[in-house]
C-alpha cells in the first residue's frame, strides 16, 4: 500500500525553464493539497484540489503558478518561468475525505532554481 | 504574520528525559492542532493532535498540552529516545479544516 508519492525527488532548473511537479495520491484518496516549505520556514499551503477541481489556490502565488489534478493520472503543480526565489521543497498531501485530520504528506521535490 | 509560532529552533535532551517542545498561537480562530515530526529528506509525519475542546490528548510516550486562554500548546515526549530526533511542527487549522498554519518547527536532539 503505497503512500502519497511525489517525483522528481530533485529537480534543478535554470532561471526562466518550467518546472513540473507529480503528486500520485494515496489509493483511495481524492483530496490533495500542495505545500511549500522554504528555507529556515514552516510549511505554507499553497493549493487544495479534488478530481478535476480546484478547491481553494489562495496560497498560490497569482503569477506563473498552477496546479491540476485530472480525472486520471497524478496531480501536477506546475511553475513556469522559474526565479532563484521559487528554490524550496514542495511537499503534496493526500485525504480519504477534505480535512486536514486524514492527511498524509509525499516525501517532497526539493527544487533549485540556479 | 506568524500566526503559529515554536520561539526554539533547536532542543537538547538525555535519553529517558522529558522533551518539552512549544507552540504559541495568534489566531482565535484555529480550533484543532497538529504536531508532525519530520526527518530530513522526508515529508511529515503526523504525530499526535488535539481538539480545542479538549486540553489533553495522550497516546504512547506523547502528550499534548492545550492552553486556550494563553493560546499556548505544548508536547511533551517521555522518554525520550534517539529515534525522536527529528524537526518537530506545530500546525494548526481553523474555519478551513483543510488548510494548515504551521510553526517554523523545532529540532530536537536526544542524545545517547
Amino acid at each position: 500500500n503505497a503512500g502519497v508519492m511525489q517525483n522528481p525527488r530533485h529537480l534543478v532548473r535554470r532561471r526562466g525553464q518550467e518546472a513540473r511537479l507529480r503528486c500520485s495520491p494515496m489509493k483511495g484518496h481524492s483530496h490533495v493539497y500542495w505545500y511549500r516549505q522554504l528555507p529556515e520556514e514552516g510549511l505554507k499551503f499553497m493549493v487544495y484540489l479534488q478530481k478535476e477541481n480546484i478547491i481553494d489556490e489562495s496560497g498560490m502565488p497569482k503569477e506563473r503558478f498552477s496546479a491540476e489534478f485530472p480525472k486520471e493520472g497524478p496531480s501536477i503543480l506546475r511553475i513556469q518561468q522559474v526565479v532563484r526565489g521559487d528554490s524550496a521543497a514542495y511537499f503534496c498531501a493526500s485525504s480519504p475525505k477534505e480535512g486536514a485530520v486524514g492527511y498524509t504528506f509525499g516525501s517532497g521535490t526539493r527544487l533549485t532554481v540556479v | 504574520d506568524q500566526q503559529v509560532k515554536q520561539n526554539s529552533p533547536s532542543l537538547s535532551v538525555q535519553e529517558g528525559r522529558i522533551s518539552i517542545l512549544n507552540c504559541d498561537y495568534t489566531n482565535s480562530m484555529f480550533d484543532y492542532f497538529l504536531w508532525y515530526k519530520k526527518y530530513p529528506a522526508e515529508g511529515p509525519t503526523f504525530l499526535i493532535s488535539i481538539s480545542s475542546i479538549k486540553d489533553k490528548n495522550e497516546d504512547g510516550r506523547f502528550t499534548v498540552f492545550l492552553n486556550k486562554s494563553a493560546k499556548h500548546l505544548s508536547l511533551h515526549i517521555v522518554p525520550s529516545q534517539p529515534g525522536d530526533s527529528a524537526v518537530y511542527f506545530c500546525a494548526a487549522s481553523g474555519g478551513s479544516n483543510y488548510k494548515l498554519t504551521f510553526g517554523k518547527g523545532t529540532l530536537l536532539t536526544v542524545n545517547p
